[in-house]
């Protein structure tokens, strides 16, 4: 039973162009989420996170923005950057819970195309 | 600040062999964990530990695996005996500390550049 969904395997978006990565998580218990970058054969990066009581966290060309209701969240990249052509990986943690153990999606593989 | 560092970075073995991965976290922190990753799927954790201590180790198979983290600061994982399932890669994070009441910097769990397993 997948807790954090990411349903889009891949996206492919022009350079200079807004990319948009979605993630649905089913544990209304999680309250902070992460998203990690990872280029191949490296480890996962830290990206981005936002806790649940805000619903929006800027972070330069990124941006996360929560939807607790709907229990979604998304990864906004603007302006795009072939550089930005990665895997990313949502992830959701339950504070306090199971102290830091981190449930990750499948992940979306983004090409920027110059 | 050096990065989580990880031998061996790739490893083929036949079923039925004993495999040992190594992980150095980052210098000061407390808190490591490994991944499993399967091909198309995201990191799974099997083991977390607080200092040398297992916080969380309730999805590790513990009839084949195992792991320690001797003085609180290097630690090894190992599979014996390996079966064809556990081909994936191996991830070694650490955090500074981990589930704080307030999540910030502190958690941020860093990465190793894991460990690929191959089992024919």
């Amino acid at each position: 039973d997948q807790q954090v969904k990411q349903n889009s395997p891949s996206l492919s978006v022009q350079e200079g162009r807004i990319s948009i990565l979605n993630c649905d998580y089913t544990n209304s218990m999680f309250d902070y989420f992460l998203w990690y970058k990872k280029y191949p054969a490296e480890g996962p990066t830290f990206l981005i996170s936002i806790s649940s009581i805000k619903d929006k966290n800027e972070d330069g060309r990124f941006t996360v923005f929560l939807n607790k209701s709907a229990k979604h969240l998304s990864l906004h990249i603007v302006p795009s950057q072939p550089g930005d052509s990665a895997v990313y990986f949502c992830a959701a943690s339950l504070i306090g819970g199971s102290q830091g153990n981190l449930i990750f999606g499948k992940g979306t593989k983004l090409s920027v195309k110059p | 600040e050096a990065g989580v560092a990880q031998s061996p970075r790739y490893k083929i073995i036949e079923k039925r062999q004993s495999v040992a991965f190594w992980c150095n976290p980052i210098s000061g922190h407390a808190t490591l964990y490994w991944y499993q990753q399967i091909l198309g799927q995201g990191p799974k954790l099997l083991i977390q530990f607080q200092n040398n201590g297992v916080v969380d180790d309730s999805q590790l198979p513990k009839d084949r695996f195992s792991a320690e983290r001797l003085k609180g600061v290097d630690s090894t994982l190992k599979i014996q005996p390996a079966k064809l399932e556990d081909s994936a890669v191996y991830l070694c994070a650490s955090s500074l500390v981990a589930g704080s009441q307030l999540p910030g910097a502190a958690d941020t769990q860093y990465f190793g550049p894991g460990t690929r397993l191959t089992v024919l």
